[in-house]
């Protein structure tokens, strides 16, 4: 069901830990990206990938870091300095212009 | 910055009105636009899109109006039906969508069809 895939389903983070989120597609895409969902908003961009290696910030960047090491995969670290982490987080690829995302993660925090 | 306008919000209509939503954006430059279809819980899907060289595209129920000159798109869907509830999304691409195929999203409206 769309090639990409996110994990965990759900994930919890505790005060002053980092937390990983997994992304991974099989699509071949050289686009990917990382989107926070609000209740009530749209989806803001926190970081893209357009080429392995290479990732630039979006929106809302403060407090997340990604890596690029190989085309199939851009997990989003969650550091402790993202003060309100709480929200769905969406991985997207794109080819022609169409973005694919996976089913999110929703992140709490304990 | 570039930004994309939503509304409305929240939309309730009965089953077999038409539903519209409408979006404006702020990038000239923006030439893609595409909406996607939310569930509860769920990935947004796309469900259909337009490019800034045609003014209307129609897939069966739903079709999508461009006014590049007002700067505004919207989103039509006819015959409603109850699993047509959903959020729905637009988004236009930021500067041409050809240089990053980044996105920006509206704020989304929430689409209940009455049965």
């Amino acid at each position: 069901d769309g090639g990409i895939t996110q994990s965990p389903k759900y994930l919890f983070r505790k005060e002053g830990q980092n937390v990983t989120l997994s992304c991974e597609q099989n699509l071949n895409h050289d686009a990917m990206y990382w989107y926070r969902q609000d209740p009530g908003q749209g989806l803001r961009l926190i970081y893209y990938s357009q080429i392995v290696n290479d990732f630039q910030k979006g929106d809302i960047a403060e407090g997340y870091s990604v890596s690029r090491e190989k085309k199939e995969s851009f997990p989003l670290t969650v550091t402790s300095a993202q003060k309100n982490p709480t929200a769905f987080y969406l991985c997207a690829s794109t080819r022609q212009n169409i973005q694919y995302f996976g089913a999110g993660t929703r992140l709490s925090v304990l | 910055g570039e930004n994309v306008e939503q509304h409305p919000s929240t939309l309730s209509v009965q089953e077999g009105d038409s539903a519209v939503i409408k979006c404006t954006y702020s990038d000239s430059a923006s030439n893609y636009f595409p909406w996607y279809k939310q569930e509860l819980g769920k990935r947004p899907q796309l469900i259909i899109d337009i490019r800034s060289n045609v003014g209307e595209k129609k897939d069966q129920r739903i079709a999508v109006t461009l006014n590049k000159t007002a700067k505004h798109f919207s989103l039509h869907i006819t015959e409603t039906q109850p699993e047509d509830s959903a959020v729905y999304f637009c988004a236009a691409s930021i500067g041409s969508s050809s240089n990053t195929g980044k996105l920006i999203f509206g704020q989304g409206t929430t689409l209940q069809v009455k049965p």
